[in-house]
C-alpha cells in the first residue's frame, strides 16, 4: 500500500505563479525524492533529499523536508505551462537489494498559459 | 541520466492470451530491477522485485503465477502476464537500480489492454 499522501490531489495556476505540493509519510526513510510525469509516459526523476537535509534547490525546484513531522513539500517557481505533469513524492528505504520506493498518491498540475 | 527501456510500449491482447513486457538497462548494469503498475489516475504500486538469478520478491496481493517475472541478465528482466484479463489492462512500468549513484531509472511504461 502507498504510505504517502499528498494535497493538493490537483491544482491549477497561471503561469508565472509559484506551485506548492506537499507529501506526508509514515515510516523512517533514508531519502525522499520528487518525480514528475507527463501523461501516460514514464517517470522523470527530479531532485532527491536525504534524511539529514532540510532543504535543496535545482533550477526553479525546492525541496523542503521535515522529519520530525514526516512530510515533504515541492515548489515550483515561476512555473510554464510545460510544467502541467503529476507529480509524486517516493520514500526511500534502502535495503540489501536496493532502495524501494513507496509512491504518494500524486498531485496533478495544470498551468495555464 | 541512465536509460531503461520497455518493449512493446503499448499492447492490445485477447482475454486468456499471455503478454510478455521486456525492461532494459541501456548503459549500466542493474542487479535489482522493480516492476509497478500504474490504474489510471493513480500512483504506482509496487508489485514485485526482480534480482538476477534468483526469484522475484511479490507485493503482498500481486500473484506470482499470474505475472511471471524473470531475470535472467544483468540487463533485463521480464514480466508475463499469464492468461490476462480486462481487469490486467493497465500501464505496467519498470525501473532499475543502478548501485554507484544507488538510483532507480524509470522505464517509459507499457500500456497494456486486454480485450
Amino acid at each position: 500500500s502507498q504510505q504517502g499522501e499528498e494535497d493538493p490531489q490537483a491544482l491549477s495556476i497561471q503561469e508565472g505563479e509559484n506551485a506548492t505540493m506537499n507529501c506526508s509519510y509514515k515510516t523512517s526513510i533514508n531519502n525522499l525524492q520528487w518525480y514528475r510525469q507527463n501523461s501516460g509516459r514514464g517517470l522523470v526523476h527530479l531532485i532527491l533529499i536525504r534524511s539529514n537535509e532540510r532543504e535543496k534547490h535545482s533550477g526553479r525546484l525546492r525541496v523542503t523536508l521535515d522529519t520530525s513531522k514526516k512530510s515533504s513539500s515541492l515548489l515550483i517557481t515561476a512555473s510554464r505551462a510545460a510544467d502541467t505533469a503529476s507529480y509524486f513524492c517516493a520514500t526511500v528505504l534502502r535495503g540489501t537489494s536496493g532502495s524501494r520506493l513507496t509512491f504518494g498518491e500524486g498531485t496533478q498540475l495544470t498551468v495555464n498559459p | 541520466g541512465a536509460v531503461v527501456s520497455q518493449h512493446p510500449s503499448w499492447v492490445i491482447c485477447k482475454s486468456g492470451t499471455s503478454v510478455k513486457i521486456e525492461c532494459r538497462s541501456l548503459d549500466f548494469q542493474a542487479t535489482t530491477m522493480f516492476w509497478y503498475r500504474q490504474f489510471p489516475k493513480q500512483s504506482l504500486m509496487l508489485m514485485a522485485t526482480s534480482n538476477e538469478g534468483s526469484k522475484a520478491t511479490y507485493e503482498q496481493g500481486v500473484e506470482k503465477d499470474k505475472f511471471l517475472i524473470n531475470h535472467a541478465s544483468l540487463t533485463l528482466s521480464t514480466l508475463t502476464v499469464t492468461s490476462a484479463h480486462p481487469e490486467d489492462s493497465s500501464f505496467y512500468i519498470c525501473s532499475a537500480w543502478d548501485s554507484g549513484p544507488d538510483t532507480q531509472y524509470f522505464g517509459p511504461g507499457t500500456r497494456l489492454t486486454v480485450l
